[in-house]
């Protein structure tokens, strides 16, 4: 079965700064898709990044990156320089195994930056 | 524009009675998802569908019936709804060969079962 934690609730920071957010997952596919996705103040949910299993190197997307240590099931989100806007709630997410239909999330983590 | 859409955007209902919710997606996914959010939960996977005429189980179904009668549109239906079942939801689609099932979400329904 897949399964999702992140264990950091909420995450304050300052402005221009730079953030990590931890996500690790389990799973027993050999291969599998890992996201994380935004969740504004308003509601709305959008794709931020996607690392493939297979893939060694860190995806990087704008001011977001990932750190994925795949010995240790772990794919952490660094935003760098970060600002207002980025206050959201984070969600870690995968998707495994053959044809990987199910698209299993993790609780969250509530990233507040102040100025 | 909105790619995936759902309504109602909110709704009130009463306990046993009948709910349905519906999402239309114009983005040409084959998949389509009905997702619960909950304070603290995160999201988790009601039913899913992957071709028209055919819905699957997710994590937790129980309470819960979904129609897909054509690639555009899918349904969420609350037979008789309870308390336990007032949160979001949230309906998503996703087209696996071009992005790995990276999920195009609507804006949410917000339902109050009183």
């Amino acid at each position: 079965a897949q399964k999702v934690t992140q264990t950091q609730t909420s995450i304050s920071v300052m402005e221009k700064t730079t953030v990590t957010m931890d996500c690790v997952y389990e799973t027993q596919d050999s291969s599998y898709f890992l996201f994380w996705y935004k969740q504004t103040a308003s509601g709305e949910i959008v794709f931020l990044i996607r690392q493939d299993s297979y893939k060694k190197e860190n995806a990087t997307v704008g001011h977001y990156s990932l750190n994925f240590q795949k010995p240790k099931s772990s794919i952490g989100l660094i935003i760098t320089a970060t600002q207002i806007e980025d206050s959201a709630v984070y969600f870690c997410a995968m998707s495994a195994g053959t044809g990987g239909y199910k698209v299993v999330f993790g609780s969250g983590t509530r990233l507040l930056v102040s100025p | 524009e909105a790619a995936v859409t759902q309504s109602p955007r909110s709704k009130v209902a009463v306990t046993g009675g009948k709910v349905t919710l519906s999402c239309h997606q114009t983005n040409n996914h084959d998949y389509m998802y009905w997702y619960r959010q909950d304070t603290g939960h995160g999201l988790r996977l009601i039913h899913y569908s992957y071709v028209a005429d055919s819905t699957e189980k997710g994590d937790i179904p129980d309470g819960y019936k979904a129609s897909r009668p054509s690639q555009e549109n899918f349904s969420l239906i609350l037979e008789l709804a309870s308390l336990s079942q007032t949160a979001v939801y949230f309906c998503a689609s996703s087209d696996w060969g071009v992005s790995q099932n990276t999920l195009y979400f609507g804006a949410g329904t917000r339902l109050s079962v009183l």
